[in-house]
């Protein structure tokens, strides 16, 4: 079946230091794949998508490129804040481009960015 | 963006009772909702997929007279756990579409004792 993998967290990192979480997927198809965001006390936010191979989704100076020969959606960040404190889970869906159905979730990877 | 609204946030009840999560569209309409379960250290399990005015379609290996869910309006998805069991403890959260994305609920931390 479908699976996402993402590295373990927690991960700490110290203010402007470079952010990465590895996410790599199974699937049967030709899967969009996403990064979600969970601030503390929030529900699941949409931090970026791809839908297709080579495609990189960027949004907030997080950026992740959709590697179908790896088949990998590493999230990166060149300098990380302490408001990017968070859990982030990287994500499948097979269904819709939108990804709004049936998502397939890694286990999540929580941040803690410390001054 | 669309708001989701999930209430309560966290529930402590005790086994044999049942425990009502209410999922709430607060600004558009939603005629599917999802629902989620996720395991400490583990992925979110999508459990079911809650249909406004029909019945929901449950994923494989959900119990769906354990997990009870009515959707009777465009705007409330309800999850009812029924004689609740501390193996039923988990984090479940729902989403909901719009515009072809999905918006979150912020959770509930379900504690059963």
């Amino acid at each position: 079946g479908d699976s996402v993998t993402q590295m373990e967290g927690p991960v700490t990192l110290s203010e402007e230091a470079f952010l990465t979480i590895n996410c790599t997927y199974t699937a049967t198809g030709y899967p969009s794949l996403f990064w979600y965001v969970q601030y503390p006390g929030e529900g699941l936010q949409l931090l970026l998508k791809a839908t297709k191979a080579d495609d990189k989704g960027s949004n907030k100076g997080f950026e992740a490129t959709y590697r179908k020969e790896t088949t990998s959606f590493h999230l990166e960040k060149g300098s990380v804040q302490v408001s990017d404190s968070a859990v982030y889970f990287c994500a499948l869906s097979l269904l819709f481009t939108g990804g709004g159905n049936k998502l397939t979730f890694g286990t999540g990877t929580q941040l803690k960015v410390e001054l | 963006g669309a708001v989701v609204s999930q209430h309560p946030s966290r529930v402590i009840c005790k086994s044999g009772t049942s425990v009502k999560i209410e999922c709430r569209s607060l600004d558009f309409q939603a005629t599917t909702m999802f629902w989620y379960r996720q395991f400490p250290k583990q992925s979110l399990m999508l459990m079911a997929t809650s249909n406004e005015g029909s019945k929901a379609t449950y994923e494989q290996g959900v119990e769906k007279d354990k997990f009870l869910i009515n959707h009777a309006s465009l705007t409330l998805s309800t999850l009812t756990v029924t004689s609740a069991h501390p193996e039923d403890s988990s984090f479940y959260i729902c989403s909901a579409n719009y515009y072809s994305e999905a918006f979150f609920g912020q959770g509930t931390r379900l504690t059963v004792v």
